[in-house]
């Protein structure tokens, strides 16, 4: 079947920071990858996505790479701010249908 | 650009009564939405697939008389909670595949609590 796990949290980091949020898959296909963001009280927003193997997904200083030999798509940050404190979910989807999403982590950054 | 437009943001209620929360698709058509349920600290969930003049798929262990799905436009679903209970108290969020399935669009999602 096709199911998402990332890390749990919360992660706690101070600004500046370097942030890494891990998110494996598993999938029966060839899924395109995300990353959404979920500030306080408000829905799902993209954060950036990949759709193949070794493409790489960039946005706002997140950066994640489609690793289909370790099915990953870990979310990295150089440099972390407190604006950054959110829920991140990792979700795979064919075709834009039905998504599958990672049980969220929640960052939280303190300055 | 497209967007999904879902109202209302939240929503209290009483526990006995009917909730409808609408998710509209703007600027583009529709024919499957979906509508994915999110309990506290837990993730999304897909409920049900709503198809555009047909009858909406339900997940596994979903209620279909208790989550009510119509799709009676190309550019409208609605999800109404009937006999809302405390433990339905959660967030509501719709999704829309673009024209071609190569974007989707999530509304801004509808928090509910039932007293």
């Amino acid at each position: 079947g096709n199911s998402v796990t990332q890390m749990e949290g919360p992660v706690t980091l101070s600004e500046e920071a370097f942030l890494t949020i891990n998110c494996t898959y598993t999938a029966t296909g060839y899924p395109s990858l995300f990353w959404y963001v979920q500030y306080p009280g408000e829905g799902l927003q993209l954060l950036l996505k990949a759709t193949k193997a070794d493409d790489k997904g960039s946005n706002k200083g997140f950066e994640a790479t489609y690793r289909k030999e370790t099915t990953s798509f870990h979310l990295e940050k150089g440099s972390v701010q407190v604006s950054d404190s959110a829920v991140y979910f990792c979700a795979l989807t064919y075709n834009f249908n039905k998504f599958y999403f990672g049980s969220g982590t929640k960052l939280n950054v303190k300055p | 650009g497209a967007v999904v437009s879902q109202h209302p943001s939240w929503v209290i209620c009483k526990s006995g009564t009917s909730v409808k929360i609408e998710c509209r698709s703007l600027d583009f058509q529709a024919t499957t939405m979906f509508w994915y349920r999110q309990f506290p600290k837990q993730s999304l969930m897909l409920m049900a697939t709503s198809n555009e003049g047909s009858k909406a798929t339900y997940e596994q262990g979903v209620e279909k008389d208790k989550f009510l799905i119509n799709h009676a436009s190309l550019t409208l679903s609605t999800l109404t909670v009937t006999s809302a209970h405390p433990e339905d108290s959660s967030f509501y969020i719709c999704s829309a595949p673009s024209k071609g399935n190569t974007e989707a669009f999530f509304g801004q999602g509808t928090r509910l609590t039932v007293v």
